[in-house]
């Protein structure tokens, strides 16, 4: 079995640009969770997708969009970086039918 | 609003020394609620998950209880590779997201 993975391990980008963040499922799950985890803090919602569309969003901009291709792998976009969107971003994955999710490694996002 | 608050936010033991840390929820109908650990710069490990009250879950030297406000991960003679932060989360009944607390680091000394 497969664990969630996610790519790449590390990135730094400069504030207005934007950034693709990516995700694979672990092996068998349809569902795709986003979240975004500051330092010190517990993870925060970004959005879930479910058949490749967006079913669930928390208090995030529209800057943040998101994708979800048909193997169930899935993508985080960020437009217009801010300071304050430097953060460990970390992908979740389940089976619909389960509330269990399981998290991938993340991806640590640093703007200056 | 469904909110979850862990406690203590640090707490340091030495090797052997059992102790609790503790999660308080408030959610509107509760689907779930998942104990995770996270190591430095690493996504949450999957621990336990609790449906009701009364429930309770162990591995290895982690125990997870729940009631209708709070659950409680007992662990019992902790070793040094227990150090990590503990993560509470609950997945309310209206929502598709998990909620999380900040949080419990544990340090457990040799």
């Amino acid at each position: 079995e497969t664990g969630v993975t996610q790519s790449p391990t590390h990135l730094i980008k400069t504030r207005g640009q934007q950034v693709t963040l990516r995700c694979s499922s672990q092996s068998g799950h349809n569902t795709v969770s986003w979240y975004q985890q500051a330092l010190g803090q517990g993870p925060q919602f970004i959005f879930q997708y479910y058949r490749e569309e967006e079913n669930g969003r928390g208090n995030f901009p529209p800057r943040f969009s998101g994708l979800q291709f048909p193997n169930y792998s899935s993508e985080l976009n960020v437009n217009a970086l801010e300071l304050d969107d430097s953060a460990l971003y970390l992908c979740a994955s389940r089976w619909d039918s389960s509330y269990e999710q399981y998290f991938g490694p993340g991806t640590r996002l640093t703007v200056t | 609003e469904d909110q979850v608050t862990q406690s203590p936010e640090a707490l340091r033991l030495q090797e052997g020394e059992s102790s609790s840390l503790n999660c308080s929820y408030t959610v509107s109908g509760l689907r779930g609620l998942f104990w995770y650990r996270q190591d430095p710069g690493k996504g949450p490990e999957f621990l336990f998950t609790l449906y009701s009250a009364g429930e309770e879950k162990e591995k290895e030297r982690l125990k997870a209880t729940l009631t209708k406000k709070e659950s409680f991960l007992h662990i019992t003679a902790p070793k040094p590779e227990d150090s990590a932060t503990y993560l509470c989360a609950v997945h309310a009944q209206a929502g598709t997201a998990l909620i999380f607390g900040k949080g419990t680091t544990l340090s457990v000394s040799s």
